[in-house]
């Protein structure tokens, strides 16, 4: 199993371009999720899924977007990159079970500039 | 949304001292979880606490559920060098879908 799979690992964007970070896991896993890590600030949600069709928001969705379209796949968009955007992202998943943990990716870093 | 607060953000230490970490709220959480995080990785799940006064063990890591749930502690017995990492605590919340994060606890520790 490749677990969850991000991409790109880095990335530099300008102040009002787009982009889309892809996340992929292998499995089976129910439940998505998006995570921003900014220095000291531990970990920030910013949209989940619980299946393919069902998406909600975390704590801090603004100026991103997500879908699900299958299990296996949930990329995070950035629409008009602010450098307040600038951070690591983590993209996660679990089975449904309620105490797993969470199996992470290795991060995407993303700077605005 | 539940806070959690870990403590102390940053500690060095040397090899074969102990040390104890705390992660704090003010919430009732309905488990507990604990990861460690290496430079340029995610996450690595450690232990997931269920019941409170829950006491789980692996090697020399021991983890603390508090008895009311709020609360929870991570003592290292004689530290090493390879325990150096990111330290974080996370809180399910009662509905079931979400973690909540600590702000995380920097381990050095130094040969």
């Amino acid at each position: 199993n490749a677990g969850v799979t991000q991409t790109p690992k880095f990335r530099i964007l300008k102040i009002g371009q787009s982009m889309t970070l892809q996340c992929t896991q292998d499995m089976n896993h129910n439940y998505m999720y998006w995570y921003r890590q900014d220095p000291g600030m531990g970990l920030k949600l910013i949209y989940y899924s619980v299946g393919a069709g069902i998406t909600d928001k975390g704590e801090v969705p603004n100026g991103y977007n997500v879908s699900r379209s299958t299990t296996e796949d949930f990329p995070l968009r950035l629409e008009l990159a602010a450098p307040s955007q600038t951070s690591v992202y983590f993209c996660a998943s679990r089975i449904w079970t309620a105490n797993y943990g969470y199996t992470f990716g290795s991060g995407t870093r993303l700077t605005v500039v | 949304t539940q806070l959690l607060e870990q403590s102390p953000q940053f500690l060095s230490i040397q090899e074969g001292e102990n040390l104890t970490v705390y992660c704090n709220s003010s919430s009732v959480f309905s488990s507990l979880q604990w990861y460690r995080q290496e430079p340029g990785e995610g996450p690595v799940l450690l232990v997931t606490v269920v019941t409170g006064g829950e006491v789980k063990k692996l090697k020399r890591l021991t983890f603390q559920f508090g008895d009311a749930r709020k609360d929870s502690s991570l003592h290292i017995t004689a530290a090493q060098p390879g325990d150096t990492g990111l330290y974080l605590c996370a809180g399910r919340e009662t509905s079931g879908s979400r973690l909540t994060f600590g702000e995380g606890t920097q381990l050095t520790v130094n040969p």
